[in-house]
């Protein structure tokens, strides 16, 4: 069966460390693969968006890697600061539709 | 701009009772979906949208109803709540109407309790 695995402990982290978030995922052949970002009480905000033909993708602080001989894609936070602290969701393309794992909660502690 | 609006934030409604998620959104979105949200189930995809007239059914469609009049709005009707209804609920558009979503504008959510 289809599956899409983030970690669900929350990652904790030293202010300026860099953070490393994955997704792993099965029976998938998604020709994208996105992050979203969120905040308690507050829906989904969109980060990146990542193709299969690209290896890496970056924004900012913000790094995301995709292998899809590894089926898993990682992301990055550089420099990390409290503000970072949240969900981290990713989320595979299918046809019309985009599936998304149960997240990953990060917090940076000053 | 106010991108994705859900009314309302926040309903408690008794089992059996029906009522209707109201989302709009002003960004001329072709593709319109809804996601429940649950502690350690993540997002789940309910109904969704290419475009007005279009509607399909999610991983989760049982006890919902959706329809597409306008490319503005998109309401989830619940027929007869159940307590396993009780969520939190958003919508999101997309500009792409066509075979990948793209990237996706959430709403801030609803929060059901179904007593």
């Amino acid at each position: 069966s289809q599956k899409i695995e983030q970690n669900s402990e929350a990652l904790n982290i030293q202010e300026g460390k860099t953070a490393t978030l994955t997704c792993n995922y099965t029976n998938y052949s998604p020709a994208y693969l996105q992050w979203y970002r969120q905040d308690p009480g507050r829906g989904p905000v969109f980060l990146l968006l990542i193709r299969e033909n690209e290896k890496e993708k970056r924004k900012e602080r913000l790094k995301v890697t995709f292998d899809t001989t590894l089926n898993q894609s990682l992301f990055h936070i550089t420099a990390s600061q409290p503000a970072d602290s949240a969900t981290y969701l990713c989320a595979l393309e299918g046809f019309q539709k985009l599936v998304f794992g149960t997240g990953t909660r990060l917090l940076v502690s000053p | 701009n106010a991108g994705v609006t859900q009314t309302p934030k926040f309903q408690v409604l008794k089992t059996g009772q029906s009522m209707t998620l109201q989302c709009a959104q002003d960004m001329n979105h072709e593709y319109m979906s809804w996601y429940r949200q649950d502690p350690g189930m993540g997002l789940r995809l309910i109904h969704y949208s290419v475009g007005a007239g279009i509607t399909d059914q999610g991983e989760v469609p049982n006890g919902y109803n959706v329809s597409r009049s306008t490319t503005e709005d998109f309401p989830l009707r619940l027929l007869s709540a159940a307590p396993s209804q009780t969520s939190v609920y958003f919508c999101a558009s997309s500009r792409t109407g066509g075979g990948n979503t793209g990237e996706l504008f959430f709403g801030e959510g609803s929060r059901l309790t179904v007593l």
